[in-house]
């Protein structure tokens, strides 16, 4: 596709559930991040991607949380036993690169998770 | 350790007069920076980004910023605002020494009245 597309756009979990919220990344791009940002706050880092290996979870919140990304294309955010602090919008982004100075990472529209 | 502070909460400008947005950085290397905007219910956008060329910097929409070293700051500048650029601006500083993860500041919410 021509960006980065993350489904579904909105989901409302009872407290205790499990959900799953995924992202497609624009084809070809290496890295992929996932970011967390609460209501009125920035996003914040929650893991990295480069292909399928994740190289970086330091950002996750809890053992609750857990992302794969199998063939290095698509990626999967889990989330086990909601919990209300966990409703956030959950962003992901894509870059081609791996690191450097002109690498630009590319949003998706995120996921907005209601935890009741 | 990297980090953003943007220094107010909220901006509110008339339309066709000057937009100031005002971010101080913190970086153990010579930083890239990036102002993304966020408009309701759509994803961030970049505006621009600063990658140790030139200083002053110029975006999309008409926005520019200019990279000041010894101010340790990178605000953003509009020389006539649109009710259009009313959103959410994010100061943004990367970790180019690792995998260019992101940090951002809070945000500023630009209000444009007519």
């Amino acid at each position: 596709g021509a960006g980065v597309s993350q489904s579904p756009r909105y989901k409302v979990a009872k407290r205790g559930q499990d959900v799953a919220l995924r992202c497609d990344p624009i084809s070809g791009h290496v890295s992929l991040f996932w970011y967390q940002q609460a209501l009125g706050q920035g996003p914040e880092f929650l893991t990295y991607f480069q292909n399928e290996a994740q190289l970086d979870k330091s950002g996750l919140p809890s053992d609750r949380f857990f992302a794969e990304r199998p063939e290095g294309s698509v990626s999967t955010l889990k989330i086990q036993r909601t919990q209300q602090e966990d409703s956030a919008v959950y962003l992901c982004a894509s870059s081609l690169l791996v690191a450097g100075r002109d690498t630009e990472a590319f949003f998706g529209q995120g996921t907005r998770l209601t935890v009741v | 350790a990297q980090s953003v502070t943007q220094l107010d909460s909220h901006v509110s400008v008339s339309e066709g007069t000057p937009v100031l947005l005002r971010c101080n950085y913190s970086s153990s290397y010579s930083p890239s920076l990036f102002w993304y905007v966020q408009h309701p219910n759509k994803g961030l956008q970049l505006l621009l980004k600063y990658t140790s060329a030139a200083t002053l910097v110029k975006g999309i929409n008409g926005f520019e910023a200019e990279f000041k070293k010894s101010e340790t700051s990178f605000h953003l500048t509009k020389p006539s605002a649109h009710m259009s650029d009313a959103a959410e601006y994010f100061c943004v500083v990367s970790d180019i020494s690792g995998y260019s993860t992101l940090t951002f500041g809070k945000g500023t919410m630009l209000l444009v009245s007519p």
